[in-house]
């Protein structure tokens, strides 16, 4: 089965600093990857994916993920953080009929 | 624009109750999902629907069920009401299946408490 990783529980950054939230992938055959976004008491929003084509994929609210195949990585990235950046934020990957999530990552933007 | 509406927000059960939880959107897709979010565990895929009178298991189906009559709702209902069922619960659609990669539209969610 696809999966997803996580490796950090918490991403603490200064705002107007690059930031990046990490993950990882593991699939049999191409990789279809999403970045969703977390807000307190909402549902999930979907930010990018990646399907196929540039390795670098912009996304809604000037965010943007790298995919990179020899690390099988997507990481998160945004050039200059805000602090209403701040969020849980989940990687997913496609898997036949479902979306595979990781256990998300609370991003934390400080003033 | 409504989007995915899912009712209500907050619910507190005791074991062995039963309850539905309602999912409604109106956007016209097809494909409609029920996921619960747990602590660090990501979201789990209990049951989905491609389309009115299709629905089918997921990961975690166990202590629920589901119905899918008209395209624009997909309740879920649990019967009897057990402490591993207290989660937030989120009801998602999709124009496409997620087979053709097409991005899932979420509800704010039901938080579920068993006691």
């Amino acid at each position: 089965a696809q999966s997803v990783a996580q490796p950090e529980d918490q991403v603490n950054v200064a705002e107007g600093n690059p930031l990046t939230v990490k993950c990882t992938y593991s699939v049999s055959g191409n990789p279809y990857l999403f970045w969703y976004v977390q807000y307190p008491n909402r549902g999930l929003q979907f930010l990018l994916k990646y399907i196929t084509g540039d390795n670098l994929v912009k996304g809604s609210y000037g965010f943007e993920a790298e995919f990179n195949k020899s690390q099988t990585s997507f990481h998160l990235k945004k050039p200059s953080a805000l602090v209403s950046d701040s969020a849980l934020y989940f990687c997913a990957v496609r898997d036949v009929d479902d979306m595979r999530f990781g256990a998300g990552t609370r991003l934390t933007v400080k003033p | 624009n409504a989007g995915v509406t899912q009712t209500p927000k907050f619910r507190i059960l005791k074991i062995g109750q039963s309850m539905t939880l309602q999912c409604t959107q109106d956007m016209n897709h097809n494909y409609m999902y029920w996921y619960r979010q747990d602590p660090g565990m990501g979201l789990k895929l209990i049951y989905y629907s491609v389309g009115a009178g299709i629905t089918d298991k997921g990961e975690v189906p166990n202590g629920y069920n589901v119905s899918r009559s008209t395209t624009e709702d997909f309740p879920l209902r649990l019967e009897l009401a057990a402490p591993s069922q207290t989660s937030v619960y989120f009801c998602a659609s999709s124009y496409l299946e997620v087979a053709y990669n097409s991005p899932l539209h979420f509800g704010n969610g039901t938080r579920l408490t068993v006691t």
